[in-house]
């Protein structure tokens, strides 16, 4: 059965915290992306990463950065957190076109 | 222009009856079509793949016209379990990252 989790379901953080958010696959896939969900804005991609130490940005990376130092793990980096970052994060992983998705993490940045 | 555009809905129907959701998209590159089911506060998951020659699987029929970039979902004989939020989702090339419509709610009722 495949997998994906994220570190926290919920988080709770203050404006100018750096946050962390990690995700894991084990899968052995080689893509993986972050996306963030927003009512009325629906899914958007932030980064992605179609191998280790490889990283593309998506439509928002503003305020965003990512590491990928192994295959499995994908890390979405809030350098300092701000109020608009307050949002459902997403990610998921790909070998050819179905990506499977974690259970996401709410965060909320106060 | 969006790139994929949905009718957000939301659709309220009974039990047992036909309903129809549209997407439009806007690269004509687009290689791969899909439509993902998301329920409440869980992440998305594919549904299914959607091909020119169009393809069912039980009481879901999904179409594909690539001259018009129109896609169609068709559920027969509504669930109460069917109610979701399907999202319309195409993609450049393998592996690249989906492009998600914002999603249309189905809100199936007794």
């Amino acid at each position: 059965d495949v997998k994906v989790t994220q570190s926290s379901r919920y988080l709770v953080k203050r404006t100018g915290e750096k946050v962390f958010l990690e995700c894991v696959q084990d899968m052995d896939h080689e893509n993986m992306f972050w996306y963030r969900q927003d009512p009325g804005l629906g899914l958007r991609l932030i980064y992605f990463s179609y191998d280790v130490k490889m990283k593309e940005k998506g439509d928002i990376p503003e305020g965003y950065s990512v590491s990928r130092e192994k295959k499995e793990r994908f890390s979405l980096i809030l350098e300092s957190a701000s109020t608009n970052q307050t949002s459902m994060y997403l990610c998921a992983s790909s070998v050819h076109y179905e990506q499977y998705f974690g259970p996401g993490t709410r965060l909320t940045v106060t | 222009r969006k790139e994929v555009e949905q009718d957000p809905g939301p659709f309220n129907v009974p039990e047992g009856a036909t309903v129809a959701f549209n997407c439009t998209y806007s690269n004509s590159a687009s290689q791969s079509f899909f439509w993902y089911r998301q329920d409440c506060r869980k992440e998305p998951k594919l549904l299914m793949s959607v091909y020119s020659s169009g393809n069912e699987d039980g009481r879901f029929t999904a179409q594909l016209n690539r001259a018009s970039q129109y896609i169609s979902l068709l559920i027969r004989d509504s669930k109460l379990s069917d109610s979701a939020t399907y999202l319309c989702v195409v993609q450049l090339s393998a592996g690249t990252a989906l492009i998600f419509g914002k999603g249309t709610t189905l809100s199936v009722s007794s």
